[in-house]
């Protein structure tokens, strides 16, 4: 079955910078990637998500990235603001079927 | 307008207590979730629903029953509550099976 590995489970950037989170899935029929961030005592948050038709997508500060030959995909948060403190989820699914989650990463932005 | 609303918010019980957290979507939704997401922040699905009929049933105890009375609501009843039930558990609803999906705010389950 589908595996879904993410790293780092935690990343500290300082406010400004760029961050870069990244996952690997391991069944090539996987053919949709959503992510989605989890602010403290909340429920997760779909923020951006790619089908596997295409290689890259963008709203405003966070883009996504799919490399389907190496089987993974990135999000990219330019510009790190304190709102942007969580932790972020990776996951895939294949055809409509269940989502198969990475671990999270917890993203920390210092001031 | 709350898209996905589960009750209560939070729950403390006593173990081999009976409890029911509810769940409701003003989505349209026909696809629902149940997950466990455990204290290392690991989410777990449990249950899927479509169209009121379970899709996916994952292994957790058949302590666990869901309960779906129609494709906007998804009840989730466990029986002898155990110390290990201890979790957050979050409500969730898509259109599609296994597209994006939106999640309630989570129950914060503690069995003492």
């Amino acid at each position: 079955g589908e595996n879904v590995e993410q790293h780092p489970s935690t990343l500290s950037v300082q406010e400004g910078d760029s961050a870069v989170i990244k996952c690997t899935y391991s069944d090539s029929a996987s053919n949709y990637f959503p992510w989605y961030k989890q602010e403290l005592g909340k429920g997760p948050q779909l923020i951006i998500d790619i089908r596997s038709n295409v290689g890259e997508k963008k709203d405003q500060r966070i883009a996504v990235t799919l490399n389907k030959t190496a089987k993974h995909f990135s999000l990219h948060i330019t510009e790190t603001q304190p709102e942007d403190s969580a932790v972020y989820f990776c996951a895939a699914s294949i055809d409509n079927y269940q989502l198969i989650w990475g671990a999270g990463t917890k993203l920390i932005i210092k001031p | 307008d709350t898209a996905v609303s589960q009750t209560p918010k939070y729950l403390v019980t006593q173990m081999g207590n009976d409890k029911s957290i509810k769940c409701e979507q003003n989505l349209g939704h026909d696809t629902m979730y149940w997950y466990k997401q455990d204290s290392k922040k690991f989410l777990k699905i449990m249950f899927s629903y479509n169209n009121k009929e379970l899709i996916i049933n994952e292994t957790v105890p058949n302590r666990f029953s869901p309960k779906s009375p129609d494709k906007a609501h998804l009840n989730l009843h466990i029986n002898s509550l155990e110390l290990g039930d201890s979790a957050v558990y979050f409500c969730a609803s898509s259109q599609v099976s296994g597209r994006g999906a939106f999640f309630g705010q989570g129950t914060r389950l503690t069995v003492v």
